[in-house]
């Protein structure tokens, strides 16, 4: 069974530019998350998704980040413009239900994508 | 609101020695808790999660970890460290800030990067 997929595994680009963060969560899961992750902050959550809509943005660093669900198989964050600041590793996970306390919840990371902002 | 903090951001081992990482939580309500492990250049995976049930709760890979009210304290441990643990370790705390009851959002700490020395 696929987990969550996530690409690209790195990005490098220059200040300035379009990046474009993609997330194929595990089939069936309602929930969809992004992380960012830095040495400063460590693990920070940005958004989260239930049912293709977004729920809670407040860890949304600013207007420059935006993040879609266009349908349940796919999610993507975009950041425009990029600067030096975004370089982090962003994960995206999924869950099946939303009470991580319960029998059933549990975190599904992907791999993450790491991006570099020159 | 939530918050766990992780004591020593580096722990160093010699295999078959005993692994503790130290995590505290501050909470002001019940709280749900969470380890997390994370392999280089991979996602994070559930180790294993308080939610009340029993105080001693047993993970994946030979590890638990003991929830402690009075110390505010879910230390993670396991009797003989191997070569294989060498990862960085997270806690988190369910924040109950959610909309939908709150434990769909969680909060991590900075992580413990472990060492395992032959």
């Amino acid at each position: 069974d696929a987990g969550v997929i996530q690409s690209p595994r790195h990005e490098v680009t220059e200040m300035g530019q379009e990046v474009t963060l993609r997330c194929k969560p595990i089939s069936g899961h309602d929930y969809l998350f992004w992380y960012r992750q830095t040495m400063m902050r460590g693990l920070e959550l940005l958004i989260y998704f239930n049912n293709n809509v977004p729920i809670d943005d407040s860890g949304m660093p600013e207007d420059r980040f935006s993040a879609k669900m266009p349908n349940a198989s796919f999610s993507t964050l975009k950041i425009q413009p990029s600067e030096p600041r975004d370089s982090a590793v962003y994960f995206c996970a999924s869950s099946l239900v939303p009470r991580l306390a319960g029998d059933d919840g549990e975190l599904f990371f992907g791999e993450g994508s790491r991006l570099t902002v020159l | 609101a939530q918050s766990v903090t992780q004591l020593g951001s580096h722990v160093s081992v010699s295999e078959g020695a005993l692994v503790l990482l130290r995590c505290n939580y501050s909470s002001s309500v019940p709280p749900y808790l969470f380890w997390y492990v994370q392999y280089p250049n991979q996602g994070l995976q559930l180790l294993l999660k308080y939610t009340s049930a029993a105080t001693l709760v047993k993970g994946i890979n030979g590890f638990e970890a003991e929830f402690k009210k009075s110390e505010t304290s879910f230390h993670l441990t396991k009797p003989s460290a191997h070569m294989s643990d060498a990862a960085e370790y997270f806690c988190a705390v369910s924040d109950p800030g959610g909309v939908q009851g709150g434990s769909e959002k969680l909060v991590f700490g900075k992580g413990t990067k472990l060492t395992v020395n032959p």
